[in-house]
C-alpha cells in the first residue's frame, strides 16, 4: 500500500525557508487522481492544512500562508516539496504530508479527504 | 472560510459506554447538487499521525470497526463510539472539504480518555 515519508532540517532559522519533501512508496505520484498534502500541527495544538498539489501539478494554498507557500512535485523521484518562506516561531510544528483522496465536483471545485497520512516531522525555528 | 467548532473539549467514558463527539460547521456542507456532505473524522493517537475513519460524514473507511459511526447533514455532525475499548483512547478531529478553494478546515479536536 501506498506510504509517504517527510524528510527535511529539523531547525530552521528565524526568516529563512522552510523547505520539505515527501517520498511516496508503493504506488507512483502521477497515477490516479489525488491531491498531495501537506498540514502541519504545532506541539498540543489542532491540524492546519498547508496547502496541496493535484497529479496535474495545479496547486491550492491555504490563504492565510499562500503568499509564502510553494508546493511542487518531481515525478521522476515520486516526490512532492513544501518551501516556507520566511518562517517565524509560530511555523514551529510537526509537519505531515498525506495523500488526498476524493474527487471534482461542479460549482465547488475540487475535494479531498486524507489517507494516508506520513509519520510527520517536527521543525522547530529558532535561532 | 467554513470554520469548524467541535464539543466537548474532552470526555471521560468508561469501557463499554458509547462515547459522542459533536462537530459544527459555521455555514453547510452539504451540497444540494449530490446530496452529500462534504466532511470528514480523524483518530489521532499520541506520537502518531491522525487516522481515517470516515468520509462523506458516514461512510466508513475500510477497516475501522463498526463501532465508529458518523451522522448529521448541513452544519452539525456527530461521531458516535457505540462500546468505547481501551485502543479508542485518543484526540478525533473532523475536517470539512467542502469549500475548496478557499481551503480545507479542521476542527479543534475532542480527547476521549477512560473513565
Amino acid at each position: 500500500q501506498v506510504q509517504l515519508q517527510e524528510s527535511g532540517p529539523g531547525l530552521v532559522k528565524p526568516s529563512q525557508t522552510l523547505s520539505l519533501t515527501c517520498t511516496v512508496s508503493g504506488g507512483s505520484i502521477s497515477s490516479g487522481s489525488y491531491y498531495w498534502s501537506w498540514i502541519r500541527q504545532p506541539a498540543g495544538k489542532g491540524l492546519e492544512w498547508i496547502g496541496r498539489i493535484y497529479t496535474s501539478g495545479s496547486t491550492n494554498y491555504n490563504p492565510s500562508l499562500k503568499s509564502r507557500v510553494t508546493i511542487s512535485v518531481d515525478t521522476s523521484k515520486n516526490q512532492f516539496s513544501l518551501k516556507l518562506s520566511s518562517v517565524t516561531a509560530a511555523d514551529t510544528a510537526v509537519y505531515y504530508c498525506a495523500r488526498g483522496l476524493g474527487g471534482y465536483s461542479y460549482g465547488l471545485g475540487g475535494y479531498n479527504w486524507f489517507d494516508p497520512w506520513g509519520q510527520g516531522t517536527l521543525v522547530t525555528v529558532s535561532s | 472560510d467554513i470554520v469548524m467548532t467541535q464539543s466537548p473539549d474532552s470526555l471521560a467514558v468508561s469501557l463499554g459506554e458509547r462515547a459522542t463527539i459533536n462537530c459544527k460547521s459555521s455555514q453547510s456542507v452539504l451540497y444540494s447538487s449530490n446530496n452529500k456532505n462534504y466532511l470528514a473524522w480523524y483518530q489521532q493517537k499520541p506520537g502518531q499521525p491522525p487516522k481515517l475513519l470516515i468520509y462523506w460524514a458516514s461512510t466508513r473507511e475500510s477497516g475501522v470497526p463498526d463501532r465508529f459511526s458518523g451522522s448529521g447533514s448541513g452544519t452539525d455532525f456527530t461521531l458516535t463510539i457505540s462500546s468505547l475499548q481501551a485502543e479508542d483512547v485518543a484526540v478525533y478531529y473532523c475536517q470539512q472539504y467542502y469549500s475548496t478553494p478557499p481551503g480545507i478546515t479542521f476542527g479543534p479536536g475532542t480527547k476521549v480518555d477512560i473513565k
